[in-house]
């Protein structure tokens, strides 16, 4: 049941954008996105839910396609500050709590 | 307002021996989930613990274990470990939200554990 990301890794010049790609074999109710820096904490970012239903974090977007059972996390003008490893979880309607984490991307952003 | 705190931070074991891992949740916060992360890989669910029980267990061995306690904080024991043992365990708390399908999570630093 865990989802697999892509790109593993992606190097930007500040100013780029970025799109990271999250797909599930199973159903999905909600599909949430985290971002890890080096030897810290995974940091929450938004959830989508099924219906449509969007939370957003900062300048970070993204969408989630039901039918595709697939979520893509877009970041736009991208800043120093976003390099890290973006992790998206993906959790059923009965699984509170419970999230099926991907490999994760490892996003680059250089100067 | 403090977040997830864990403890310790690094640990070094031994192969066959036992460890507990601690966790106090964000304020306000009454359900913890613990999570094994491997290196380069994304963090894996071991169990979640609301109301002082296991409410949900991941595909780990009885060899995991953990408690609940009144204030919301909670342990981890791992009996007879294993090289394979040897990872960043995460802890993330949660509020329960009634009728709410989601939560998000609030993880800790993690305690990086290494069995020799």
């Amino acid at each position: 049941q865990q989802p697999v990301q892509s790109p593993q890794a992606v190097i930007l010049r500040e100013g780029e954008d970025a799109v990271i790609n999250c797909s599930s074999s199973k159903a999905l109710y909600s599909v949430h996105w985290y971002r890890q820096k080096h030897g810290e904490a995974p940091v929450f970012l938004m959830i989508l839910l099924k219906g449509g239903e969007q939370k957003g974090h900062e300048k970070i977007s993204a969408s989630f396609n039901e039918k595709k059972q697939q979520s893509s996390l877009y970041l736009t003008a991208s800043q120093l500050s976003y390099s890290g490893t973006y992790f998206c979880g993906t959790g059923g309607g009965s699984t509170l709590g419970r999230l099926y984490f991907g490999r994760g991307t490892q996003l680059t952003v250089w100067p | 307002d403090a977040g997830v705190t864990q403890s310790p931070t690094h640990l070094i074991k031994t192969r066959g021996q036992q460890v507990t891992l601690r966790c106090s949740p964000k304020s306000g916060h009454d359900t913890v989930s613990w999570y094994q992360q491997a290196l380069g890989q994304g963090p894996q669910f071991i169990f979640q613990y609301y109301e002082e029980e296991e409410r949900q267990r991941g595909n780990f061995p009885d060899r995991f274990s953990g408690h609940q306690f009144p204030n919301y904080s909670s342990e981890l024991n791992v009996n007879a470990l294993l090289l394979g043992d040897s990872a960043l365990y995460l802890c993330a708390s949660s509020l329960e939200v009634p009728g709410q399908g989601y939560s998000p999570l609030h993880f800790g630093n993690g305690t990086r554990l290494t069995v020799t």
